[in-house]
């Protein structure tokens, strides 16, 4: 039992480049969710998804698409990368509304924007 | 949704409790109070969950007061291990919406 899994652990990409970060979980879980962590600023919700084939914009979406073909994958877009987006990505997963249910998290992707 | 401050650090000693105190005046009733940890190049854990007076488990303790403007983890005789950073999560049962803390880093000491 895995978990959640993040896919890559790091990458470092020049502006303007693209890239998809991949996040699995093995626990059946119907909500999806992928943060950004910036120091001293906590996490911020960026998109989640509440079941296969859905997904919603949260706090912070601008720059970044997602998509959940599948019920245990939920992918993070960046179509043209900037300086601005370099941080530490976390997808979490739960079995319900992040408020009120338990989120799993992944180990985290760092992503560096040149 | 209820903005939430904590402190930015605290050290403690092995074997003294810690105490972590989230602010969130502009709490609604819908919402609900999350505390995770974390660990460097992990990402957080669940520790406890509250919605009102006091919740125990068997690593912490979750203080609500009745006006729900704050909440306060409470970590019992700390060990080296318990060196992580400490999140407050104020989220709402009916919607996605939720506030994250800027976390607290809590140093304990030999």
């Amino acid at each position: 039992n895995a978990g959640v899994t993040q896919t890559p652990k790091f990458r470092v990409l020049k502006t303007g480049q693209s890239m998809t970060l991949l996040c699995a979980q093995d626990m059946n879980h119907e909500y999806m969710y992928w943060y950004r962590q910036d120091p001293g600023m906590g996490l911020r919700l960026i998109h989640y998804s509440v079941g296969e084939g859905t997904t919603a914009k949260g706090e912070v979406p601008d720059g970044y698409n997602v998509s959940r073909l599948k019920k245990q994958n939920f992918l993070l877009g960046l179509e043209s990368a900037a300086p601005s987006q370099t941080s530490v990505y976390f997808c979490a997963s739960s079995s319900g509304l992040a408020g009120v249910e338990t989120q799993y998290f992944g180990p985290g992707t760092r992503l560096l924007v040149l | 949704l209820a903005k939430t401050t904590q402190p930015i650090s605290m050290d403690s000693y092995e074997g003294q409790e810690v105490n972590i105190t989230c602010s969130h005046n502009n709490i609604a009733t819908n919402d609900y109070i999350t505390w995770y940890q974390q660990f460097p190049s992990q990402g957080p854990r669940f520790i406890i969950q509250g919605y009102k007076t006091k919740v125990t488990n068997e690593v912490a303790s979750l203080f609500i007061p009745a006006d729900r403007k704050s909440s306060t983890l409470s970590l019992p005789r700390v060990s080296l291990s318990d060196t992580a950073v400490y999140y407050c999560l104020v989220g709402r049962s009916n919607d996605y919406k939720l506030s994250f803390g800027a976390g607290t880093t809590v140093t304990v000491r030999a």
